[in-house]
């Protein structure tokens, strides 16, 4: 089956800065690739989403790339804000949805 | 409000109880799943309805049993509760040709076995 490994478990960046999140996955037929933010005591909610048929996305302070051959996939969020402070869990899927171990994001302002 | 909605949000027990959570969404979705979320936040999916078929159903003990009355309503029922079962259950639910994809989660609900 999948595996998604995701790094680094915890970090921590000034208000302002960038962070970048990286996955990896061991399943070359997985062909969607979400990102989830988990805010404490609430659901993980879907932030950005790829397809295998696409490099990159960007959606305002987020954008995730893709290496297909690789295997990887990442989410890089530009000037950030301390509410964009909660986890962070990268997915994939080819059938069902194998979900990465989680970063957890901290703001410092 | 449109939403994934379970309930319980907390739930303490004694071992060996049984036990169940209900979800509902209101959002029209034709698929829902159950989502077990360890003490290291590590999500796993543990079974998944389409319009009231079992789709998916991974190695989860026969304890759980998942039942969709209809396809906006997937409950868990819980037998012979065990220490080991303690952590945070969430209920999914996606639209229609979006099976894995464009998940929409409940706020979960905390199972404690004492």
């Amino acid at each position: 089956g999948e595996n998604v490994e995701q790094h680094p478990s915890t970090l921590s960046v000034q208000e302002g800065d960038s962070a970048v999140i990286k996955c990896t996955y061991s399943d070359s037929a997985s062909n969607y690739f979400p990102w989830y933010k988990q805010e404490l005591g609430k659901g993980p909610q879907l932030i950005i989403d790829i397809r295998s048929n696409v490099g990159e996305k960007k959606d305002q302070r987020i954008a995730v790339t893709l290496n297909k051959t690789a295997k990887h996939f990442s989410l890089h969020i530009t000037e950030t804000q301390p509410e964009d402070s909660a986890v962070y869990f990268c997915a994939a899927s080819s059938v069902k949805l194998t979900f990465g171990t989680g970063t957890r994001l901290t703001i410092i302002p | 409000d449109t939403a994934v909605s379970q309930t319980p949000k907390y739930l303490v027990t004694q071992m060996g109880n049984d036990k169940s959570i209900k979800c509902e969404q209101n959002l029209g979705h034709d698929t829902m799943y159950w989502y077990k979320q360890d003490s290291k936040k590590f999500l796993k999916i543990m079974f998944s309805y389409n319009n009231k078929e079992l789709i998916i159903n991974e190695t989860v003990p026969n304890r759980f049993s998942p039942k969709s009355p209809d396809k906006a309503h997937l409950n868990l029922h819980i037998n012979s509760l065990e220490l080991g079962d303690s952590a945070v259950y969430f209920c999914a639910s996606s639209p229609l040709g979006t099976f894995s994809e464009k998940l929409f989660f409940g706020s979960g609900t905390q199972l404690s076995v004492l």
